[in-house]
């Protein structure tokens, strides 16, 4: 069955240094993996997705995120973080086209100053 | 502007009470999802739906129906509340068919639910 492992919870980073958010899935064929940001009292919204082609992916707000097949890793970076940046991350895995996504369980992002 | 909104973003009920949320989408999309979420637990399905007047069920279905008469709109439905669906609940939509991955879900704000 497939699944989504985000193994940190919580994160604190200082603003202005790098990030990176741990996504591992379990899925026997290709996946199709996004990252999706939720701020305070909000909505979903995509960050990037993957699922083809180039292993890095750019996304929006100076995100980007690196498939590696090998250790079935799909983390999400940024080189600098900025204090707005604060908000839940959900890595996802997408099955066959057009089905529920599979959420992992969100990590929260604390920016300090 | 894409757009899934929902009819409430605060709601309270009491324990008994026959409840509906509903989801509106103006993308023309096929595919419309219920999800509830909870600190700790993430996002879970509640119940999905393809095309007008079809449903699947999600992981986490008890307790729970939709109706889906029209394109655009997808409601969820709670028979009889209870404290524990004292939650979130987002709705989201999508394109159905095309490349597998492309069909981003476009979430709504979420409606925070209590029930007492």
């Amino acid at each position: 069955a497939q699944s989504v492992t985000q193994p940190d919870i919580h994160i604190t980073v200082s603003e202005g240094a790098s990030l990176e958010l741990r996504c591992n899935y379990s899925y026997g064929a290709t996946p199709y993996l996004f990252w999706y940001v939720q701020s305070p009292g909000q909505g979903l919204q995509l960050l990037l997705k993957y699922f083809s082609g180039d292993t890095l992916v750019q996304g929006i707000k100076g995100f980007e995120a690196e498939f590696k097949r090998s250790q079935s890793s799909f983390n999400l970076r940024k080189p600098s973080v900025h204090w707005s940046d604060a908000a839940e991350y959900f890595c996802a895995v997408e099955g066959q086209a057009g089905t529920a996504l599979i959420f992992g369980k969100g990590t929260t992002l604390s920016v300090s100053s | 502007d894409v757009k899934v909104t929902q009819s409430s973003r605060y709601l309270v009920k009491r324990t008994g009470e026959k409840v509906f949320l509903e989801c509106v989408q103006d993308m023309d999309h096929e595919n419309m999802f219920w999800y509830r979420q909870d600190p700790g637990l993430g996002l879970r399905l509640i119940y999905f739906s393809y095309d007008v007047k079809m449903k699947e069920k999600g992981d986490i279905p008890e307790g729970y129906s939709v109706s889906r008469e029209k394109k655009e709109r997808f409601s969820l439905i709670l028979e009889s509340a209870s404290t524990n669906q004292t939650s979130m609940y987002l709705c989201a939509s999508s394109h159905h068919g095309g490349l597998a991955g492309s069909n981003e879900q476009f979430f709504g704000p979420g409606t925070r639910l209590t029930v007492l």
